[in-house]
C-alpha cells in the first residue's frame, strides 16, 4: 500500500538552507501527489505545499513563496523539501505525506525529520 | 493561530462516547470536507476520518464523523485506553486556496 521514509535529524543556524528527502516505496511513484508539512513543538500541523512525481509541478503555500523548493528524483522514487533562510520559527518535525482516497487526505506519512534552527 | 477552532482538550472514562467538535467558517469547513487524524506522542499523524464521516479501512466503528454547517464532529463511543491522543481536524480553505487544521484536541482516558 506504500510507505515513506525520511532522512534523519538536521541541526541548522539561522540563516542556512536545509534539505528533507521522503522516498517512496510499495506503490506507483508517479501516480500519487506527494505533501510537506510540519509541526512546530507543542503546535498544530501546516501544510508548506505539494509536487506531483510524475511531473514534477509544485504548488506551494503562500507563506513560503520563495524559501521553499520542492523536488522530485523519479529513478531513486525520492521527492526531496528544501527550506532556506532558516530562522528559529523554522524548528519543527516535517513530514512529507501522500494522498489516499482523495486529493488533500494525507492517508500515508512518513516518520518525520526534526529540524532545528539554533545558533 | 489555527484556521479551525477544537478544544484544546477532551476526558472521558473507559466505556464511555466523548465528542471532539471542529468549528470554521464559510470558506472552510461550510464549503469543504472534513478529514480527521489521530496523533500519538512522538509518531506520524494517521488518518481517521475523511471526506466528514468515511472511516479508512482498519479504522473501527466506535469512530464517527459528521459536519453540519461549518462545524464538524468526531464521535469515539467505547473509549479505551489506546484512545489517548491528540486529535486533529482539516479541511480545504477557500480563501488561502490551501489546506487548514485545527489546532488540535488532547483526548485524555481517566
Amino acid at each position: 500500500q506504500g510507505q515513506l521514509v525520511q532522512s534523519g535529524a538536521e541541526v541548522r543556524k539561522p540563516g542556512a538552507s536545509v534539505r528533507v528527502s521522503c522516498k517512496a516505496s510499495g506503490y506507483p511513484f508517479s501516480s500519487y501527489y506527494v505533501h510537506w508539512l510540519r509541526q512546530a513543538p507543542g503546535q498544530g500541523l501546516e501544510w508548506l505545499g505539494i509536487i506531483h512525481p510524475g511531473t514534477g509541478d509544485t504548488t506551494y503555500a503562500q507563506n513560503f513563496q520563495g524559501r521553499v523548493s520542492m523536488t522530485r528524483d523519479e529513478s531513486t522514487t525520492t521527492v526531496y523539501m528544501d527550506l532556506s533562510s532558516l530562522t528559529s520559527d523554522d524548528t519543527a518535525v516535517y513530514f512529507c505525506a501522500r494522498d489516499h482516497y482523495s486529493n488533500y487526505v494525507f492517508g500515508y506519512w512518513g516518520q518525520g525529520t526534526l529540524v532545528t534552527v539554533s545558533s | 493561530q489555527s484556521v479551525l477552532t477544537q478544544p484544546p482538550s477532551a476526558s472521558g472514562t473507559p466505556g464511555q462516547r466523548v465528542t471532539i467538535s471542529c468549528s470554521g467558517s464559510s470558506s472552510t469547513v461550510g464549503s469543504n470536507t472534513v478529514n480527521w487524524y489521530r496523533q500519538l506522542p512522538g509518531t506520524a499523524p494517521q488518518l481517521l476520518m475523511y471526506k466528514n464521516d468515511l472511516r479508512p479501512s482498519g479504522v473501527p466503528d466506535r469512530f464517527s464523523g459528521s459536519k453540519s454547517g461549518t462545524s464538524a464532529s468526531l464521535a469515539i463511543s467505547g473509549l479505551q485506553s489506546e484512545d489517548e491522543a491528540d486529535y486533529y481536524c482539516a479541511s480545504w480553505d477557500n480563501t488561502l486556496n490551501r489546506p487548514v487544521f485545527g489546532g488540535g484536541t488532547k483526548l485524555t482516558v481517566l
